[in-house]
């Protein structure tokens, strides 16, 4: 079975632009969540996804925005970047982001952002 | 900050040796899970223990859970060079959403 993938892998853009990551989830598998990972601040989490809907929402600014399609792909989206936008990205997929915490996440390798 | 807290934040031990890290968290849980990760990669599952469960082992993995404390401990027994990783636990407490620590750096020593 093929794992989490992230696309692309590497990532520079300059401040003011937006960007785009994709997520595609392991097979059958239809909760996705996106995390930032930083040397400052650890791992964040920014949202969840289950069957095209955001569940939950972590503490970042409305720039921030997700969606879920309906093969369970989904995609992040940045706008105005900044450099404090700069971080690994890692997205993570399981069957169903059982909310008593008993689905294992599998997270897919990053994308990493930089942003000058 | 939601996050919880590990420590130590970085630990260097002989191959063969044993390692253990803590972790501390804030808020009433359902489940707490630990993960690895090599070299700022994606993170490896590697045990869950449920909030009525106090120790888990798998491999050479033991794993305990203080409820009352707000605290768990993972121990990692005949350490190898291979096991070199961050390692980090994760909390949810019913809201689909994971709390990381803040994680620990071991490393192997061959």
């Amino acid at each position: 079975k093929a794992g989490v993938t992230q696309t692309p892998r590497y990532l520079i853009k300059t401040r003011g632009q937006q960007v785009t990551l994709s997520c595609s989830p392991i097979s059958g598998h239809r909760s996705v969540s996106w995390y930032q990972q930083t040397p400052g601040q650890g791992l964040q989490f920014l949202f969840e996804y289950f069957s095209e809907t955001q569940r939950n929402k972590g503490n970042f600014p409305g720039r921030f925005s997700g969606r879920q399609f309906s093969n369970s792909r989904s995609e992040m989206n940045v706008s105005t970047l900044e450099l404090g936008d700069s971080a690994l990205y890692l997205c993570a997929s399981s069957l169903t982001g059982s909310n008593q915490g008993t689905d294992t996440q599998y997270f897919g390798p990053g994308t990493r952002l930089t942003v000058l | 900050s939601q996050q919880g807290e590990e420590d130590p934040q970085a630990l260097s031990i002989q191959e063969g040796e044993n390692a253990t890290m803590n972790c501390s968290y804030k808020t009433s849980i359902n489940n707490l899970q630990w993960y690895r990760q090599n070299s700022g990669r994606g993170l490896v599952h590697l045990i869950l223990i449920r909030s009525n469960e106090r120790e888990k082992h798998s491999g050479r993995l033991r794993v305990t859970l203080d409820t009352s404390k707000k605290s768990s401990s993972l121990l990692i027994t005949a350490s190898r060079a291979a096991d070199t990783a961050s390692y980090f636990c994760a909390t949810t407490s019913g809201t689909y959403k994971y709390i990381f620590g803040t994680g620990t750096r071991l490393k192997v020593l061959a």
